[in-house]
């Protein structure tokens, strides 16, 4: 199993430039969470899914929306980066919405 | 408003020297806390969950023990390679509750 996988791994985007980020998940997990994580602040959450064609807000969601079309996967998007939305972003999953296992991250550059 | 405290913000140990970490916590109810392993430029590894006051879980060199209001990590002669960030992260009780994590530990241990 190849767990949780988020792609791209780098990005740099322009002020303005709009992405999406992929999370995929091969554990059948019907939650799916997507954080990101700055100096000294920790990780926070900007969007979760407790099943497929779910989607809720966290702590940080202005400026991303979500999509869970499909169970195994998950789909973050910035319409339009702004500087302050540069960071790495963690996706993560969860059976049953406690343990959560995380992907390796997207470090995300906005200029 | 759930909140989680970790300390110290860093911790600097000789290999071999034994210390823990603390993390407390304000939830109204428990449903779960949960410590993490973050090494530079990695996603959280999952390491534990606890779920009552007296739960004890041990995995190697650590030892996860809780309280009715904080967690501790406890790390028996520990060697470089235990050298990351480890977060703890709680759960209340209701519903679909996200995870609230702390902002972490980073621990360094010296040769």
């Amino acid at each position: 199993n190849a767990g949780v996988t988020q792609t791209p791994k780098f990005r740099v985007l322009k002020t303005g430039q709009s992405m999406t980020l992929l999370c995929a998940q091969d554990m059948n997990h019907e939650y799916m969470y997507w954080y990101r994580q700055d100096p000294g602040m920790g990780l926070r959450l900007i969007h979760y899914s407790v099943g497929e064609g779910t989607t809720a807000k966290g702590e940080v969601p202005d400026g991303y929306n979500v999509s869970r079309l499909k169970k195994q996967n998950f789909l973050l998007g910035l319409e339009s980066a702004a500087p302050s939305q540069t960071s790495v972003y963690f996706c993560a999953s969860s059976r049953q919405g406690n343990e959560q296992f995380f992907g390796p991250g997207t470090r995300l550059t906005v200029l | 408003e759930d909140q989680v405290t970790q300390s110290p913000e860093a911790l600097r140990l000789q290999e071999g020297e034994s210390s823990s970490l603390n993390c407390s916590y304000t939830v109204s109810g428990l449903r779960g806390l949960f410590w993490y392993r973050q090494d530079p430029g990695k996603g959280p590894e999952f390491l534990f969950t606890l779920y009552s006051a007296g739960e004890e879980k041990e995995k190697e060199r650590l030892k996860a023990t809780l309280t009715k209001k904080e967690s501790f990590l406890h790390i028996t002669a520990p060697k470089p390679e235990d050298s990351a960030t480890y977060l703890c992260a709680v759960q209340a009780p209701s519903g679909n509750t996200p995870l609230v994590f702390g902002k972490g530990t980073r621990l360094s241990v010296i040769a």
